[in-house]
């Protein structure tokens, strides 16, 4: 079975510093790869994906990850934080055949200090 | 477009009633998915509907079921309701095109609340 682990429980960083939020995920074949972003008492916002092609994606918001097989990453990162992408961010991985059914990580919340 | 609706938004019920969620898919929308979300165990899938049928369930109890109508709308009932069932419910969609795995988009979710 897939599984996602998202190591930082908790980030806080200053506004205008760079990000970079952990992912790991478990599975035996290409995963289907996607960043979620939470603010409180919301629902989830895409912020990008991956299925295949270009290791490097581009999302939202200035975000962007890249899919490392060797390693089994998927790492989000920012070059510049702004003080509103403080919400809880979350790494999910869908199986091949249908990705229809997410296996999420636990989430990292991500502090921005002024 | 409009988004994937949700509702109620809010919900207060108290041990051993039943409860039933409603999902709006995307227009054109024909798979719909349902997550739980709570502190303790996160974001854990309970099951997909397309086409009016169950393709996916995750491992919850049979007090959880759903359905969905010929509109890919969709409902989710829990019965016999426990302290434990309070979180957060999130609905989402996907198109399911024939050209292979889609990106799935969340409602607004609906907070029940179990007294």
């Amino acid at each position: 079975a897939q599984s996602v682990t998202q190591p930082d429980i908790h980030i806080t960083v200053s506004e205008g510093a760079s990000l970079e939020l952990r992912c790991n995920y478990s599975y035996g074949a290409t995963p289907y790869l996607f960043w979620y972003v939470q603010s409180p008492g919301q629902g989830l916002q895409l912020l990008l994906k991956y299925f295949s092609g270009d290791t490097l994606v581009q999302g939202i918001k200035g975000f962007e990850a890249e899919f490392k097989r060797s390693q089994s990453s998927f790492n989000l990162r920012k070059p510049s934080v702004h003080w509103s992408d403080a919400a809880e961010y979350f790494c999910a991985v869908g199986t091949t055949g249908t990705a229809s059914k997410l296996t999420f990580g636990t989430g990292t919340r991500l502090q921005v200090t002024l | 477009k409009a988004g994937v609706t949700q509702t109620p938004r809010y919900l207060i019920k108290t041990r051993g009633q039943q409860v039933t969620l409603s999902c709006s898919p995307i227009s054109g929308h024909r798979s719909v998915s349902w997550y739980q979300q709570t502190p303790g165990q996160g974001l854990q899938f309970l099951f997909e509907y397309f086409s009016e049928t169950q393709r996916n369930k995750g491992n919850f109890p049979g007090r959880f079921s759903g359905r969905q109508f010929s509109n890919s709308r969709s409902e989710m009932n829990v019965s016999t309701l426990e302290l434990g069932d309070s979180a957060l419910y999130l609905c989402a969609s996907s198109l399911e095109s024939m050209r292979g795995a889609d990106t799935q988009y969340f409602g607004p979710g609906t907070r029940l609340t179990v007294l």
